[in-house]
């Protein structure tokens, strides 16, 4: 069974500075990542997607995720984060067969101070 | 608008009180899911379905129904609700391999 791995609860930084969020997957296959961000209140939009080809994926508001199949991972990163990035963010792992169904990891939530 | 509506957005009840969070969407999509996400463990699945009439367990299918008779549709249902199903759900619906979430609903069992 895949599974997904967020081993930060919790991250603070610094308006402006960079970040990085850890993701580790468990899957047989190929894996289909995503990262999704939740913010205060809402529910989850989708930040970024990969499938296959080039490693490093750009998405939206700035972010970006490599895949690093010899680590089984898929980092979120951002060179510098804005106040409004503060959100839960969750990674996920596609099953491609069967249930067809998306696993979340148990989310990073980023607080950003001044 | 391509999107997925939730109904209601927000309920406390009581133990025992059946009860029904309705979601639709528009963008003819077969696959449709139901999530609950709780601090710490992120977004469990509960159900899902293939298409109309197919419906499957999904993780923590527990105290819930769902029944699928039209595409765009897909009710949760808590025949008898308990306090442990205190939580925040999420209906999604699937094109190819992205799921559309609906904006949550935030259920309270007293």
């Amino acid at each position: 069974a895949q599974s997904v791995t967020q081993p930060d609860i919790h991250i603070t930084v610094s308006e402006g500075a960079s970040l990085e969020l850890r993701c580790n997957y468990s899957y047989g296959a190929t894996p289909y990542l995503f990262w999704y961000v939740q913010s205060p209140g809402q529910g989850l939009q989708l930040l970024l997607k990969y499938f296959s080809g080039d490693t490093l994926v750009q998405g939206i508001k700035g972010f970006e995720a490599e895949f690093k199949r010899s680590q089984s991972s898929f980092n979120l990163r951002k060179p510098s984060v804005h106040w409004s990035d503060a959100a839960e963010y969750f990674c996920a792992v596609f099953r491609r067969f069967g249930n067809e169904k998306l696993t979340f990891g148990t989310g990073t939530r980023l607080t950003i101070i001044p | 608008e391509a999107q997925v509506t939730q109904n209601p957005r927000y309920l406390i009840t009581v133990t025992g009180k059946k009860l029904t969070v309705t979601c639709s969407q528009n963008m003819n999509h077969e696959y449709m899911s139901w999530y609950r996400q709780d601090p710490g463990l992120g977004l469990r699945q509960i159900y899902y379905s293939m298409n109309v009439e197919v419906t499957d367990k999904g993780d923590v299918p527990e105290g819930y129904k769902v029944s699928r008779k039209e595409k765009r549709n897909f009710p949760l249902i808590l025949e008898s609700p308990s306090p442990n199903q205190t939580s925040l759900y999420f209906c999604a619906s699937r094109s190819r391999e992205e799921l559309f979430f609906g904006e949550g609903s935030r259920l309270t069992v007293l």
